[in-house]
């Protein structure tokens, strides 16, 4: 089966640790991309990649890295330096371009807490 | 002001019963709108597209408003299974932009 995975799907963190989510897809799409959801907001973005070994920060990178490496993957780290990291984070996947067109699908999630 | 606005509910109806949100957005040169289902804890889904002449599928009905700046959507005969978080989405520059979401919880 075609899809996105995402682990963990719950993560407890310690203030001052950094994290690593992972993402993975084998849908042979190009592009993927970081998201982060708090209640009350929309969904914001943190960074895409549209190729392997290239990305780009989203509206809200800071405190966040990632790469590209693989065509695969592209995990998320959390780092000490972003100051209110709890929250829930969704990868998600496109052929390149077809994001505007709705051709954007998302992986089921991790939620993380900072203890 | 954000960029893309909706009412974040709950809409509590009973089922059988016509429901209907609106998201309204600020940037006139916005040119793609969707509408996206979220259920609770889950990723969202992509429900519909949104075109100016109005698109239905089903007992949904999405519709858009370019002159008042906003998409609507419409369930008819709502089922329990309707019950999630309705994601209004805005396209402008290549950048996709996510409403807060409304949501609906339908009771039997």
């Amino acid at each position: 089966d075609g899809g996105i995975t995402q682990s963990p799907k719950y993560l407890f963190r310690k203030e001052g640790q950094n994290v690593t989510l992972s993402c993975e897809q084998n849908l042979n799409h190009d592009a993927m991309y970081w998201y982060r959801q708090d209640p009350g907001q929309g969904l914001r973005l943190i960074y895409y990649s549209q190729i392997v070994n290239d990305f780009q920060k989203g509206d809200i990178a800071e405190g966040y890295s990632v790469s590209r490496e693989k065509k695969e993957s592209f995990p998320l780290t959390v780092t000490s330096a972003q100051k209110n990291p709890t929250a829930f984070y969704l990868c998600a996947s496109s052929i390149a371009g077809t994001h505007l067109a709705g051709g954007q699908f998302f992986g089921p999630g991790t939620r993380l807490t900072v203890l | 002001r954000k960029e893309v606005e909706q009412d974040p509910g709950p809409f509590n109806v009973p089922e059988g019963a016509t429901v209907a949100f609106n998201c309204t957005y600020s940037n006139s040169a916005s040119q793609s709108f969707f509408w996206y289902r979220q259920d609770c804890r889950k990723e969202p889904k992509l429900l519909m597209s949104v075109y100016s002449s109005g698109n239905e599928d089903g007992r949904f009905t999405a519709q858009l408003n370019r002159a008042s700046q906003y998409i609507s959507l419409l369930i008819r005969d709502s089922k329990l299974s309707d019950s999630a978080t309705y994601l209004c989405v805005v396209i402008r520059n290549n950048d996709m932009r996510f409403g807060a979401g409304t949501r609906l919880t339908v009771k039997p």
